[in-house]
């Protein structure tokens, strides 16, 4: 159990066009979602908190018009990265926890990796 | 910002325990200590977690000092499929669900043949 789908895995776009990236948990609903950006070589660095019904919280330094989030139901969660650009090209990652899940809750999904040309 | 230190690399012989620590010394007693690892360019995976006890499951063991300043993952008979980065966190025991986790720099495990 536990399934946590992302999607697209891969994706390349122009410079200034927008990518919208999918989070969908598969087989439990998760009140709460968590989108991780990760450099080459480098650790996730968490961006937002995703809620499902409200608005997302941010990370200090993450521009929320650039990067906006929509929870609309308790298995999908969508990062839209807006007039994207090269320096944004990077491996996203969605994690959700299921509600009342254990401390093992936090699912993450495979990942994709935007490249910005 | 990452409340965990772990040393960026090790190696370690195929076959034999893989021994990860991981130092939270500024941990409080609300606050689980996770482990998952990354496989290069996939998401992160669970591996296990504790509070105060020690703990073992299927794919590894984790013992928590007394003081729980400090843990150790092991992995008992590591495999070349066992390289990964391995990151300690540690997380509030809160409700709700929306607490975060928030990842340091991890260890870079390199499992030889």
């Amino acid at each position: 159990g536990a399934v946590v789908s992302q999607h697209p895995s891969w994706v390349i776009c122009k410079s200034g066009t927008s990518v919208k990236i999918e989070c969908r948990s598969l087989d439990f609903q998760a009140t709460t979602m968590f989108w991780y950006r990760q450099f080459p070589k480098q650790s996730l660095m968490l961006m937002a908190t995703s809620n499902e019904g409200s608005k997302a919280t941010y990370e200090q330094g993450v521009e929320k018009d650039k990067f906006l989030i929509n929870h609309a139901s308790l298995t999908l969660s969508t990062l839209t990265v807006t007039s994207a650009h090269p320096e944004d090209s990077s491996f996203y990652i969605c994690s959700a926890r299921a509600s009342g899940r254990g401390g093992y809750g936090y699912t993450f999904g495979s990942g994709t990796r935007l490249t910005v040309v | 910002d990452a409340k965990t230190t772990q040393p960026p690399s090790m190696d370690c012989a195929e076959g034999r325990a893989a021994n990860l620590p991981c130092n939270h010394s500024t941990i409080s007693g609300n606050e689980y200590v996770y482990w998952y690892r990354q496989i290069h360019s996939q998401g992160p995976q669970y591996i296990i977690h504790g509070l105060k006890n020690n703990e073992t499951n299927e794919m590894a063991s984790l013992i928590i000092t007394e003081d729980r300043k400090s843990s150790t993952l092991i992995l008992p008979h590591a495999t070349l499929r066992d390289t990964a980065v391995y990151y300690c966190i540690v997380r509030p025991v809160l409700q709700g669900g929306s607490e975060k986790l928030v990842f340091g720099k991890g260890t870079k495990l390199t499992v030889n043949p």
